[in-house]
């Protein structure tokens, strides 16, 4: 079953804007990474948030968690052009579930110079 | 560290080929090792998961004669795409992890394939 639906789809800011993605989910899970895409690339591990865990930063990051509402946010401060990429939120299931990432569709952002 | 490699970035060939793809895992070693599929401005899509020296594990509608992963140790994993019809057009993107599934995966650039 699909888990991990982001908006917005589509997000469009100019350069120096905050971007905030939100991500949610349906299951039960282990931890919420969060992963950013270049067009025809692999993906770039971005952070990881445990599920006893609240908030995370890593520089111009931020990630939120909150498991009642099964929800994350990813918080891009002071964007640059640079950021402009697709961002893909993914969920880790609880070991009896395996090992898998389960991906969101991902929020496309432009960073407008 | 946590470095990926993945080979060839792009392919080419007529339909019937059979396309070999690598992963590796240049600095550590990864205890497990996914294969993705992604449609363009799509998610991925994980086809299977491979632990080094045991079978692949495959996600349903996933067809394991089609799509051969083969993880012989615990820097690299294969996969194959057997007799390639244009529908397996695609980007392919394997992803490796060192050690428990709390730690993050490690993705390559992936492949482009196109069949023509």
């Amino acid at each position: 079953s699909q888990q991990g639906e982001e908006d917005p789809q589509a997000l469009s800011i100019q350069e120096g804007e905050n971007a905030t993605m939100n991500c949610s989910y349906k299951t039960s899970i282990n931890n919420l990474q969060w992963y950013r895409q270049n067009s025809g690339r692999g993906l770039v591990h971005l952070i990881l948030i445990r599920s006893n865990e609240r908030e995370k930063h890593s520089g111009r990051l931020r990630v939120t968690l909150d498991t009642s509402k099964k929800s994350s946010s990813l918080l891009i401060t002071a964007s640059r052009a640079a950021d402009t990429a697709s961002y893909f939120c993914a969920t880790g299931g609880e070991e009896t579930s395996g090992s898998r990432l389960t991906f969101g569709e991902g929020t496309q952002l432009t960073v407008n110079p | 560290g946590a470095v990926v490699s993945q080979h060839p970035s792009r392919v080419i060939c007529k339909s019937g080929t059979s396309v070999k793809i690598e992963c590796r895992s240049l600095d550590f070693q990864a205890t497990t090792m996914f294969w993705y599929r992604q449609f363009p401005k799509q998610s991925l899509m994980l086809m299977a998961t491979s632990n080094e020296g045991s079978k692949a594990t495959y996600e349903q509608g996933v067809e394991k004669d089609k799509f051969l992963i083969n993880h012989a140790s615990l820097t690299l994993s294969t996969l194959t795409v057997t007799s390639a019809h244009p529908e397996d057009s695609s980007f392919y993107i394997c992803s490796a992890r060192e050690g428990q599934s709390n730690q993050p995966q490690h993705f390559g650039d992936g492949t482009r394939l196109s069949i023509l």
